[in-house]
């Protein structure tokens, strides 16, 4: 019974395309995050939702979109994807005392 | 200057011996730290969390805390081929409304030989 579960795990998609990816944790908690891993590994926040509010923005292309539908989901809409959008997008969740939970990761692939 | 800083590796010990990796963190009024294990391919996973000077114990692991230097370690004794991985400290920086933000480092990739 996963904690916090992402799908697609793969995604391979063209340049210009609209995808999007989900994900939902079983946890109670209240807040959820997106996070980016490039290649190097380095690991950046994106967005924060807590009980599905937009708590944290970062300087992140206005073609990404975040969307919490209820505190359990957080979904990701990229538009018009590129290049430098392929990494890994990891989800995760919080019980609000900066312990996070991460989901298994969305390997992203742009051609 | 990046806001936390680790090298980034490899770090290769032999089987049994300590570990140890480092982490410096430029924003002085940060409060919690944490120590994430990321296998490769797979998701981060909290090993440690370290709140206050000094150091904390937990089974094999060891976390340290220096706020006057700005530095966090994490030491692993007895080291298995299993702790291989990548070692990503996390800060939370401090103020209000940062919604639990962490900034991470860019990982310690440890490599443990049998």
């Amino acid at each position: 019974d996963t904690a916090v579960s992402q799908t697609p795990k793969y995604l391979v998609t063209q340049m210009g395309n609209d995808k999007s990816i989900k994900c939902e944790q079983n946890l109670g908690h209240d807040t959820m995050y997106w996070y980016k891993q490039d290649s190097k590994k380095f690991l950046k926040i994106m967005f924060s939702y807590n009980n599905k509010e937009l708590i944290i923005n970062e300087t992140v292309p206005n073609r990404f979109s975040p969307k919490s539908p209820d505190k359990a989901h957080l979904n990701l809409h990229i538009n018009s994807l590129e290049l430098g959008d392929s990494a890994v997008y990891f989800c995760a969740s919080s019980p609000g005392s900066y312990i996070q939970y991460f989901g298994a990761g969305t390997r992203l692939s742009v051609l | 200057q990046k806001e936390v800083e680790q090298n980034s590796g490899p770090l290769s010990v032999p089987e049994g011996a300590i570990a140890s990796l480092n982490c410096t963190y430029s924003d002085r009024g940060s409060q919690s730290f944490f120590w994430y294990r990321q296998y490769s391919g797979k998701s981060p996973e909290l090993i440690m969390s370290i709140y206050s000077n000094g150091d904390k114990e937990d089974g094999r692991f060891t976390a340290q805390l220096n706020k006057a230097s700005q530095y966090v370690s994490l030491l692993i004794r007895d080291s298995q081929p299993s702790d291989s991985a990548t070692y990503l400290c996390a800060v939370n920086p401090p103020g209000n409304n940062q919604g639990g933000k962490l900034i991470f480092g860019q990982g310690t990739e440890l490599s443990v030989k049998p």
